[in-house]
């Protein structure tokens, strides 16, 4: 059965330094995988997503991902955090069952500290 | 163009209460989507709906939960004689996909939180 983890319930960096949310997950096929963010009071957005095209992903506001087949891992990284950047961030697995679901993660919490 | 909305933003019913929830998908979108949101928890999946057909449910926790988007657009989670366990956040999602595919975008909704005392 296809699973996510995220390693570290929060995370806690000082602004312009970097950001490295880290995603595990457990999949018997080639995953889809995806971070979405979520700000306080606002829906998911996503930020980015594998879709088994190339392996490193860039997505909005400066994060990007790997995809590690090895280590099964989709970590997200940011070079220089942000004010802006503290929000809880997700990653997701998606998944086939005639239909489709998305699995999600526990979630990380970001916070940036001046 | 608008986003998905979903009313109430907030409800708080007594044990017991039956409750209606409704998403309003991004227009023209095929598949819409409910996950229910612990406290400190990751969405978890309740249903999947292409067009009006229902084509997973496995997520409803109970057969007190129903979902129906009868014409294809709007779509209500309904929760029969609620219980203190039920309180969380409702999110429902959509995505253009015709096929649910894997890879499509979803795009939330603020969420309804409910509240059962």
């Amino acid at each position: 059965a296809q699973s996510v983890t995220q390693l570290g319930s929060h995370v806690s960096v000082s602004e312009g330094a970097l950001v490295l949310l880290r995603c595990n997950y457990s999949s018997s096929v080639p995953p889809y995988l995806f971070w979405y963010v979520q700000y306080p009071n606002q829906g998911l957005q996503l930020l980015l997503k594998y879709t088994s095209a190339a392996t490193l992903v860039k997505g909005i506001n400066g994060f990007e991902a790997e995809f590690k087949k090895s280590e099964t891992s989709f970590h997200l990284t940011k070079p220089s955090a942000h004010m802006s950047d503290a929000a809880e961030y997700f990653c997701a697995v998606s998944v086939n069952t005639g239909g489709f679901k998305t699995i999600f993660g526990a979630g990380t919490r970001l916070f940036v500290k001046a | 163009g608008a986003g998905v909305s979903q009313s109430p933003r907030y409800k708080v019913a007594k044990r017991g209460q039956d409750v209606a929830l409704r998403c309003d998908p991004i227009s023209g979108h095929v598949s819409l989507f409910w996950y229910q949101q612990a406290l400190g928890q990751g969405p978890e999946f309740l249903t999947y709906f292409q067009n009006e057909a229902q084509l997973d449910k496995s997520g409803l926790p109970s057969d007190r939960f129903f979902a129906e988007r009868p014409e294809g657009s709007v779509s209500t989670l309904k929760i029969q004689r609620t219980q203190q366990e039920d309180s969380a956040v409702y999110l429902c999602a959509s995505s253009l996909g015709a096929s649910g595919g894997l890879t499509d975008t979803q795009y939330f909704g603020p969420g309804t939180r409910l509240t059962v005392l």
